[in-house]
């Protein structure tokens, strides 16, 4: 499978835990995109990389949430003193440029109880 | 403020019957506009872009500034039709980010 993978495809955490998540996309696609989707709601954009440098956080991502594209390659988010509220699907998505935005992975699940 | 609008969570349609998925946005700028779709344990995937103008499986959309939406059409359904349908708007060059909506159900009844 050539496409965006995430890994762990599930997590489950005690609340006050941290932890990473991993996202490889396809190959040579200098961008990175990192999505967090609720139940019943639509994926919300949380940041994105071109290569390695991170070029947008959003407002949802706290303190707490940090992201790195070390060499431009593979991404990692990481969650630090995990809360409920953080339990989501954490979507990853890739792309060469502007004009492609349809690689998505499957996703890692959070549960914090 | 950038926004996406899909007033239906849920849409039942015979097999057969026309699909019209709505969707509107707010957008300051000139909007790129895209449908997704999951289809049950698959991952999220494109299915249209309006600036491509294509039909894929049979759907179509057209952007309509002036109602500024971007409706999911298709003239007859079809069972695999079923699935949660995303509408999306692009949020401009420099920021590159997508923001969705919230989805609709589509579910194609026998």
């Amino acid at each position: 499978d050539t496409g965006v993978s995430q890994d762990p495809r599930h997590k489950i955490t005690k609340r006050g835990q941290n932890v990473t998540f991993r996202c490889d996309p396809i190959s040579e696609h200098n961008r990175l995109y990192w999505y967090r989707q609720t139940l019943g709601q639509g994926p919300e954009f949380l940041t994105y990389f071109q290569n390695e440098a991170q070029l947008e956080k959003s407002r949802l991502l706290s303190d707490r949430f940090s992201a790195e594209r070390p060499k431009g390659s593979f991404s990692t988010l990481e969650i630090q003193r995990t809360e409920q509220g953080d339990s989501a699907m954490y979507l990853c998505a890739s792309s060469p440029g502007t004009s492609e935005k349809g690689n998505f992975g499957p996703g890692t699940r959070l549960t914090v109880t | 403020a950038q926004r996406v609008t899909q007033p239906e969570k849920l849409l039942s349609v015979f097999k057969g019957a026309p699909v019209e998925l709505k969707c509107n946005y707010s957008y300051s700028g000139s909007p790129e506009l895209f449908w997704y779709v999951q289809y049950s344990r698959q991952r999220l995937q494109l299915l249209l872009r309006h600036i491509s103008r294509e039909s894929i499986k049979g759907f179509t959309a057209d952007l309509n500034k002036g109602e500024t939406s971007f409706h999911l059409k298709k003239p007859f359904a079809q069972e695999e039709d079923s699935a949660m349908y995303y509408c999306a708007l692009g949020a401009g060059n420099r920021d590159d980010k997508i923001i969705f909506g919230k989805g609709t159900r589509l579910h194609i009844l026998p």
